[in-house]
């Protein structure tokens, strides 16, 4: 869930562990969603996408599954590593516009 | 390599300074972005620019001014103006069009005050 002030929801798990994480949008006009992978002090990371006319894409170690009925978008991390360890946040895009909303982000915390 | 570069790493104002951050790419990307990053929210757009010599306001235009006169090259000034600058600078580019959304980002200026 959404956190007051300067905290970020925070997710804590063993490494091998799966993880998963959570993005409610916002715009029901949204067609196109990115997931990014943010390491402390560093540029944000793309590391998959999904359009509105698929509910599951899967990459390496990552899925991404959505559900435009509730506007619920969620990363799935498989065998989490510590290198896994960083804030991730969703951006949506909507037909038309090129221009990307993002969500405040969740961090992931691998413990070894 | 090809990327999108940002410099410098930590920048420093003094009070009253304007200050230039630096954003160049190689991807041959249309669009170019700016975005302020403040801990515990989301990245919020500065400026974009979708084609050379055009540039728009985005949602916290104010204190900063921008230019693109070549595609490749899209820097941000932080003007005197911006009342509250210390954060996280990010730039982006993509190539602007339906299917090629994607944002692709640069590593980030940190702007502190002295």
């Amino acid at each position: 869930g959404e956190s007051v002030g300067l905290h970020l929801p925070t997710l804590s798990v063993q490494e091998g562990d799966n993880s998963i994480i959570n993005c409610a949008y916002s715009n029901s006009a949204s067609d196109y969603f990115i997931w990014y992978k943010q390491e402390s002090g560093k540029g944000p990371q793309f590391i998959i996408d999904i359009r509105s006319n698929m509910d599951k894409r899967q990459g390496q170690r990552v899925t991404v599954l959505l559900n435009k009925t509730v506007k619920h978008l969620s990363l799935q991390i498989a065998a989490t590593q510590p290198g896994d360890s960083a804030v991730y946040f969703c951006a949506e895009i909507s037909g038309g516009s090129y221009i990307p909303t993002f969500g405040r982000g969740t961090s992931l915390i691998v413990h070894p | 390599d090809g990327g999108i570069t940002q410099s410098p790493k930590y920048l420093f104002r003094k009070e009253g300074q304007n200050v230039t951050l630096s954003c160049e790419q190689n991807l041959n990307h249309d669009a170019m972005y700016w975005y302020r990053q403040d801990p515990g929210q989301g990245l919020r757009l500065i400026y974009y620019s979708q084609i050379v010599n055009d540039f728009q306001k985005g949602d916290i235009a104010e204190g900063y001014s921008v230019s693109r006169e070549k595609k490749e090259s899209f820097p941000l000034t932080v003007t005197s103006a911006q009342k509250n600058p210390t954060a996280f600078y990010l730039c982006a580019s993509n190539q602007g069009g339906a299917g090629d959304e994607t944002q692709y980002f640069g590593p980030g200026t940190r702007l502190l005050v002295l």
